[in-house]
């Protein structure tokens, strides 16, 4: 079975510091890798999704996320954090067996709060 | 285009009690999917439907939980009889292609509390 394991549960930042969040994953066959955003009172919104190809993905709101096969990781960037990107941030993934894919497999989760 | 939506938004119910939770994915998408978190723990697949027919119920919990999707539309999730252990957020997300190349779309989700 897959899994996902996601670094810390919390982050804390400063406005303007550089965010990493850690994200791991256990499967062997091909995957598809996404993450997910949840703002205070929101529902969960797609912030970049990694199918194939450049294994450097941007996405929305200046986020970015590296691929690497080798260290089965899917590391969430963004260069300079603000007071909004406070949320909740998941990454999670998908297999694909036989035709189709299976449903998405979730890390727990990191709460990141930015402080201004 | 209109998102997916889920109601209701909060259901607070009674241990024994029985509860239904409704999801309307996005038109035209055919795959639709029922994930549950508990608090504290990860968001858990629960099931997929691809239109009407069940195409993985093995996130199940037991036979409390009963999904059905009628018609090949929107989604019904009923919990008969609820524990605690069922208190949660109930989240819905539809896929035109299973997530091969446009990802899933997530609903608001459904706060069930179980007193």
């Amino acid at each position: 079975a897959q899994s996902v394991s996601q670094h810390n549960h919390h982050v804390i930042l400063s406005e303007a510091a550089s965010l990493e969040l850690g994200c791991n994953y256990s499967y062997g066959g091909t995957v598809n890798l996404f993450w997910y955003v949840q703002y205070p009172g929101q529902h969960l919104q797609l912030l970049l999704k990694y199918f194939s190809g450049d294994p450097l993905v941007k996405g929305i709101k200046g986020f970015e996320a590296e691929f690497i096969k080798s260290k089965f990781s899917f590391n969430l960037r963004k260069p300079s954090v603000q007071w909004s990107d406070t949320a909740e941030y998941f990454c999670a993934v998908n297999s694909y067996s036989g035709g189709g894919a299976d449903g998405l497999t979730f890390g727990k989760g990191t709460h990141l709060i930015i402080q201004p | 285009e209109a998102g997916v939506t889920q109601f209701p938004s909060h259901s607070v119910i009674e241990k024994g009690q029985t509860v239904t939770l409704r999801c309307d994915p996005i038109s035209g998408h055919d795959n639709l999917y029922w994930y549950r978190r508990v608090m504290g723990k990860e968001i858990k697949f629960l099931l997929h439907f691809v239109k009407e027919s069940k195409q993985d119920e093995s996130g199940m919990p037991n036979n409390r939980f009963l999904a059905e999707r009628t018609g090949g539309t929107y989604s019904t999730l009923k919990v008969q009889p609820a524990e605690l252990e069922d208190s949660g957020v109930y989240f819905c997300a539809s896929s035109q292609d299973a997530g091969r190349n446009y990802g899933y779309t997530f609903g608001s989700g459904t706060r069930l509390t179980v007193v």
